[in-house]
């Protein structure tokens, strides 16, 4: 079973929808949790960090963190066709700095 | 500010040959690293490197050499190819390799192993 897991989609939407990431791990002693956002053919762009349980906003984009169910989320508000990408969920262990990458959920937004 | 820098883009090679794919950042950043990202499997951590002189390996070292002698420049260097080793490449660099330093990306390059 892998550390972290991610639906790879592809998930479709439409312009103005609400978008739901999310990933669940297995590895309690995570403690950062970091959204990264990929276009295509492009490198990782760190998106969203947030280290405690609970919700952290960044204008359109809300990152949710339940630690007691292992379990994240990205919502994206009123989603553009220029969110199009791939998003990957990160993860740091405790005392080790390791850091972990989910595999990644291609998203796009049609007009 | 270039950022992080990636070169070649695209390379095709066959078995056995060797390359070096070259990283250079200019932020001024401790921590480098290199990854590989493969279908179905993100992004894996293949070396790292704390600083000039220091380097480590990460989740997936077999097959590759880093070396780092400056700041600025973080070679990873693939000894003799192998089919396996098709991927795409990303360096990456940090302040530092604490949590909560933001590591910023090069466009990749693209490798193809025949």
């Amino acid at each position: 079973q892998k550390e972290v897991e991610q639906d790879p989609g592809p998930l479709s939407v439409p312009e103005g929808a609400i978008v739901s990431l999310n990933c669940t791990y297995s590895n309690s002693a995570f403690q950062y949790f970091m959204w990264y956002r990929q276009y295509s053919r492009k490198g990782p762009e760190l998106l969203m960090y947030t280290y405690s349980s609970g919700n952290k906003e960044d204008g359109r984009f809300t990152a949710q963190v339940d630690k007691s169910s292992k379990y994240i989320s990205l919502f994206i508000r009123d989603s553009q066709p220029s969110d199009s990408a791939t998003y990957l969920c990160a993860m740091i262990e405790r005392n080790t700095d390791k850091l972990i990458f989910g595999t990644g959920t291609r998203l796009q937004v049609f007009p | 500010n270039a950022g992080v820098t990636q070169t070649p883009k695209f390379q095709v090679l066959k078995t056995g040959q060797s390359m070096t794919l070259q990283c250079a950042q200019d932020m001024n950043h401790e921590y480098m690293s290199w990854y590989r990202q493969d279908p179905g499997m993100g992004l894996r951590l293949i070396h790292y490197s704390v600083g000039a002189g220091i380097t480590d390996q990460g989740e997936v070292p077999n097959g590759y050499n880093v070396s780092r002698s400056t700041t600025e420049d973080f070679p990873l260097r693939l000894l003799s190819a192998a089919p396996s080793q098709t991927s795409v490449y990303f360096c990456a660099s940090s302040y530092s390799s604490g949590a909560a330093d933001t590591q910023y990306f090069g466009p990749g390059t693209r490798l193809t192993v025949l």
